[in-house]
């Protein structure tokens, strides 16, 4: 059972375009959504993350997203650039069990290229 | 530099023998865990460590064992390895807590195919 779902599984964007990932979650213990990136040969690594207190969280091009009532969140690339291209990965968690169990759950994935 | 690291980054071997992928990190983290990454999947966890001695399963833990003797060292072991665990394995630590707050920091991977 996957608990979070993302969406699209691929995605090509033109250079400067604006890339869109989706994520739904069906956990409503989820408070903490974090989004990695992945390039090719390389662990995931975290890109930007939010709570669910604000609505949207800017980090340079990279924007989250988050409608609590709908359960989702997603990850915004203004301006895509060819050295976007990678693997995307959305992931939810609880913090109220931060230590004791609690884990992030990760989404199915979504690679991204940046066509020049 | 502050970093896990994974050995083996590929490794073929056939059904049945068994095989331990090591992880070792060196920032001190308590939290460490194991992910396989599979096409449309995602990355899904097989076990996890809360500190040294600590240990539990995650979503998918069958056909492997983990054990944390040491803070730094988390060993991945397939005692009786089959084509279904043909994967790309990721170790990650993460200072504290298992939630991800602190980012979990990963491996670079291994790449097991079991034949």
């Amino acid at each position: 059972q996957q608990q979070v779902k993302q969406s699209p599984q691929s995605l090509i964007v033109q250079k400067g375009g604006i890339s869109i990932i989706n994520c739904a979650y069906e956990n409503t213990a989820f408070d903490y959504f974090p989004w990695y990136q992945q390039f090719p040969g390389k662990g995931p690594a975290l890109l930007i993350a939010i709570r669910p207190d604000v609505s949207e969280k800017k980090e340079g091009r990279f924007t989250i997203s988050f409608n609590k009532s709908a359960k989702q969140f997603s990850l915004h690339i203004m301006d895509s650039q060819p050295g976007d291209s990678a693997t995307y990965f959305c992931a939810a968690s609880s913090l109220l069990w931060e230590t004791s169990g609690s884990r992030l759950t990760f989404g199915e994935g979504t690679q991204l290229t940046v066509n020049p | 530099e502050a970093q896990v690291t994974q050995n083996p980054r590929y490794l073929i071997t056939v059904t049945g023998k068994k095989l331990t992928v090591t992880c070792s990190q060196n920032m001190n983290h308590e939290y460490m865990s194991w992910y396989r990454q599979d096409p449309g999947l995602g990355l899904r966890q097989i076990y996890y460590s809360m500190n040294v001695e600590v240990t539990d399963k995650g979503d998918v833990p069958e056909g492997y064992k983990v054990s944390r003797k040491e803070k730094r060292n988390f060993p991945l072991i397939l005692e009786s390895p089959s084509p279904n665990q043909t994967s790309l394995y990721f170790c990650a630590s993460s200072l504290s807590g298992s939630g991800g707050l602190y980012g979990y920091t990963f491996g670079s991977g291994t790449r097991l195919t079991v034949v």
